[in-house]
């Protein structure tokens, strides 16, 4: 298997454009979530879904961040507009289980965010 | 206010220095508490879970242990490819929180 697929692995954009990041998980899991990594915050919990279906968004920081998974292979996290203090890495990662409690998820590459 | 905690921040050692890393938390209902490596440009790679106090994994040369208020992960004899962040990361109810991290370099 290929693992957590993400794209692009960097992205540099300018404030005020639409920024769409795109993750494939892997192949049966059931759950997929987005993280975002900062030096100043360390890795941070977006979003999750369990069998395609948004559980939590509470950690999305802003009605600028949207996410979708319009099926079991693919999910985006779409920022808009973007800002300067959104640059960061953002993960993707997938698990076998449903929900929090599934404990080994596997983690993307990651993408690189920077915002001018 | 839920929070996890690691220590040391950076630790640096001699190749076979064996030593141990701490994660301290205060969240309310544990329902398990994960151990993950992160090489630079990399996501984290899942290490260990730990769901009770007196539990303990083993891998390698890598041992976590887990208290109620606390874990650590031992780490014997490491080598230089042990060189990477740790991070712990723990799951109260319906939110996982990470800690900081500790960035270990192992010299040869």
């Amino acid at each position: 298997d290929a693992g957590v697929i993400q794209s692009p692995r960097h992205e540099v954009t300018e404030m005020g454009q639409e920024v769409t990041l795109r993750c494939k998980p892997i192949s049966g899991h059931n759950s997929l979530f987005w993280y975002r990594q900062t030096m100043m915050r360390g890795l941070e919990l977006l979003i999750y879904f369990n069998n395609n279906v948004p559980i939590d968004d509470s950690g999305m920081p802003e009605d600028r961040f949207s996410a979708k998974m319009p099926n079991a292979s693919f999910s985006t996290l779409k920022i808009q507009p973007s800002e300067p203090r959104d640059s960061a890495v953002y993960f993707c990662a997938s698990s076998l289980l449903t929900g929090l409690a599934g404990g080994e998820q596997f983690f993307g590459p990651g993408t690189r965010l920077t915002v001018l | 206010e839920d929070q996890v905690t690691q220590s040391p921040e950076a630790l640096r050692l001699q190749e076979g220095e064996s030593s141990s890393l701490n994660c301290s938390y205060t969240v309310s209902g544990l329902r398990g508490l994960f151990w993950y490596r992160q090489d630079p440009g990399k996501g984290p790679e899942f290490l260990f879970t730990l769901y009770s106090a007196g539990e303990e994994k083993e891998k390698e040369r890598l041992k976590a242990t887990l208290t109620k208020k606390e874990s650590f992960l031992h780490i014997t004899a490491p080598k230089p490819e042990d060189s990477a962040t740790y991070l712990c990361a723990v799951q109260a109810y319906d939110k996982v929180i990470f800690g900081p991290g500790t960035s270990l370099s192992v010299i040869p």
